[in-house]
């Protein structure tokens, strides 16, 4: 079975571009979640679907980060505009039923 | 304040010694555990639940919650050099829900 697929693995944006990181979960799962990763602040959840509604959106994440998801199978997680500040790890997981999270291998995004 | 806190930072155990982590939650809500491990350029891993108190054992991994101090445990057996990692404790306050993930503890498993 194919896991979490996280696309693009490497990006590199200047401050004030639109990035666009997709995700596509392990087939069959219900739940979807979008997380940051960084040294200082650790995992930060954005964003979580269940059956493609939104169940929590990280509130402190609510300005300039949005994520859909478009069907069972794809999200993605915009960010408008790219800050410096929004360099991080980004990291989509899916989950059958909310227990075992499965992770991707995540997007690296470097704003410069 | 992180909402799980994680001990030590780092670790270092000679191969074939006892690894243990520690984690505490700040927040009585929080009534379910895992925890996670991280190989570098990977995403996260689930290595086991614990959701009553007392102890849990899968392998070489050995997990205890003491639900009364907000208090999670592992302990990693016979420590391999693959077990060399960053490993999370995540908690949340519903079975399915968004986790919390703790800063994580890093793990440095010498020959």
């Amino acid at each position: 079975d194919a896991g979490v697929t996280q696309t693009p693995r490497h990006e590199v944006a200047e401050k004030g571009q639109t990035i666009i990181l997709k995700c596509e979960p392990v087939s069959g799962h219900n739940d979807l979640f979008w997380y940051r990763q960084t040294k200082i602040q650790g995992l930060e959840l954005l964003s979580y679907f269940r059956s493609k509604s939104l169940m929590e959106d990280g509130g402190a994440f609510k300005d300039r980060f949005k994520a859909e998801m478009l069907n069972s199978s794809f999200s993605t997680l915009k960010i408008q505009p790219t800050e410096p500040k929004d360099s991080a790890v980004y990291l989509c997981a899916s989950s059958l039923d909310g227990n075992t999270l499965y992770f991707g291998e995540g997007s690296r995004l470097i704003v410069v | 304040q992180q909402k799980v806190q994680q001990s030590p930072e780092s670790l270092s155990v000679p191969e074939g010694g006892m690894a243990s982590l520690n984690c505490t939650s700040s927040d009585r809500n929080f009534q379910y555990f895992w925890w996670y491990r991280q190989h570098s350029g990977e995403g996260p891993k689930a290595l086991m639940s614990i959701f009553s108190d007392g102890d849990k054992k899968e392998g070489r991994f050995t997990a205890h919650l003491n639900k009364a101090s907000l208090h999670v445990s592992l302990h990693i057996r016979d420590s391999q050099p693959s077990d060399s990692a960053l490993y999370f404790c995540a908690a949340s306050e519903n079975y399915a829900q968004g986790l919390t993930f703790g800063l994580g503890t890093r793990v440095s498993v010498f020959p």
